[in-house]
């Protein structure tokens, strides 16, 4: 078993839609919890990041956080045709080197 | 959020010679800087951990003197893809940590002919 497991997708939704993401991990020592954003031939993109079990809220973003499931969430609400791009989800402990989950390939068409 | 700077973002070489790509933090001092390699649809694959003024920290797998890290100063670190070959041909990206928060670079995509 993985570490952190996300589905790849890809995930293909209509505009305007809420888009659910998510990532399980299996090591209990995991303390801060990211979300990154990577669109085609770019590097990734710092979207959201969070230490604690429960939701963050960043405009049409949550980011949500359970522990005791070993289970985090990215919700986008009123997705858009830009939203389109790779989401990965990073996860790291007391070290700070992160582990990344595969990414989920998000399209959002018209 | 910080800024991690990296150049350039595409470079084409021949087989055989060394690339150098740069990585700098331009508003955070990082200690730390990390290389990852990433192949087309795949996750980010950690190469190394650099440190400033001491030598990297190699994943398993990594070849150390084909891949050079050098973390001269705070704000930048280097990696140089010595002999490269076509197979060495990817996308590299940097990061570095401004508290507990990683930032990465553009990437640089390199293509070895």
């Amino acid at each position: 078993q993985k570490e952190v497991e996300q589905d790849p997708g890809p995930l293909s939704v209509p505009e305007g839609a809420i888009v659910s993401l998510n990532c399980t991990y299996s090591n209990s020592a995991f303390q801060y919890f990211m979300w990154y954003r990577q669109y085609s031939r770019k590097g990734p993109e710092l979207l959201m990041y969070t230490y604690s079990s429960g939701n963050k809220e960043d405009g049409r973003f949550t980011a949500q956080v359970d522990k005791s499931s070993k289970y985090i969430s990215l919700f986008i609400r009123d997705s858009q045709p830009s939203d389109s791009a790779t989401y990965l989800c990073a996860l790291s402990g007391g070290s700070y080197i992160p582990t990344f989950g595969r990414g989920t390939s998000l399209i959002v068409h018209p | 959020g910080a800024v991690v700077s990296q150049h350039p973002s595409r470079v084409i070489c021949k087989s055989g010679t060394s690339v150098k790509i740069e990585c700098r933090s331009l508003d955070f001092q990082a200690t730390t800087m990390f290389w990852y390699r990433q192949f087309p649809k795949q996750s980010l694959m950690l190469m190394a951990t650099s440190n400033e003024g001491s030598k990297a920290t190699y994943e398993q797998g990594v070849e150390k003197d084909k891949f050079l890290i050098n973390h001269a100063s705070l704000t930048l670190s280097t990696l140089t893809v010595t002999s490269a070959h076509p197979e060495d041909s990817s996308f590299y990206i940097c990061s570095a940590n401004s508290g507990n928060t990683i930032y990465f670079g553009e990437g640089s995509w390199l293509t070895v002919v």
